[in-house]
């Protein structure tokens, strides 16, 4: 069976400051990757998606993430962060065997300094 | 359009109760699926619905269930409610049922005391 494993429970970065959260996979084929945002609350916000193609994905509000397959990764990352990133991020994975449904990470809790 | 819309978005209930959760998918979205969300365990796969058929299941006992109507609208039941059932519970609706693109509703926050 899939799993995700995001090793960083939470991390606290300045403002301002470049942002990198880290997702591993483990799953037998290229499996659909995806980063979730969800502030208190609230539901899950999608920031991108990978299926195939480009391993450099580009999301919303200027976040991007790179898949490589021989690290079985999946990391997001954004130059410079805002106060209003502050919320806890989902990597997941989606089997692509038709099951089609997500399995998600423990999920990172970000904090931003001013 | 309008997005995925839970209701309620807060719930409590007693042990032994039993809840029922509503969910109303985007407009033109056929499938709806359900995850629960707690601290200690995260996000956990419900179950998953198209066109009225459950297709797929996580692994959460019977006293979980769900349906969905002919409009999309998909309801889930939880019977004989126990403490750690308290979570938050997410709704997700897609077009295809691939999960390219799942929209996520509030949740309903359910608390058993």
């Amino acid at each position: 069976a899939q799993s995700v494993t995001q090793p960083d429970i939470h991390i606290t970065v300045s403002e301002g400051a470049s942002l990198e959260l880290r997702c591993n996979y483990s799953y037998g084929a290229t499996p659909y990757l995806f980063w979730y945002v969800q502030s208190p609350g609230q539901g899950l916000q999608l920031l991108l998606k990978y299926f195939s193609g480009d391993t450099l994905v580009q999301g919303i509000k200027g976040f991007e993430a790179e898949f490589k397959r021989s690290q079985s990764s999946f990391n997001l990352r954004k130059p410079s962060v805002h106060w209003s990133d502050a919320a806890e991020y989902f990597c997941a994975v989606d089997s692509n065997f038709g099951n089609e449904k997500l399995t998600f990470g423990t999920g990172t809790r970000l904090t931003i300094i001013p | 359009k309008a997005g995925v819309t839970q209701t309620p978005r807060y719930l409590i209930k007693t042990r032994g109760q039993q809840v029922t959760l509503s969910c109303s998918p985007i407009s033109g979205h056929r499938s709806v699926s359900w995850y629960q969300q707690t601290p200690g365990q995260g996000l956990q796969f419900l179950f998953e619905y198209f066109s009225e058929t459950q297709r797929n299941k996580g692994n959460f006992p019977g006293r979980f269930s769900g349906r969905q109507f002919s409009n999309s609208r998909s309801e889930m039941n939880v019977s004989t409610l126990e403490l750690g059932d308290s979570a938050l519970y997410l709704c997700a609706s897609t077009y295809t049922g691939d999960n390219t693109e799942a929209f996520f509703g509030q949740g309903t926050r359910l608390t058993v005391v």
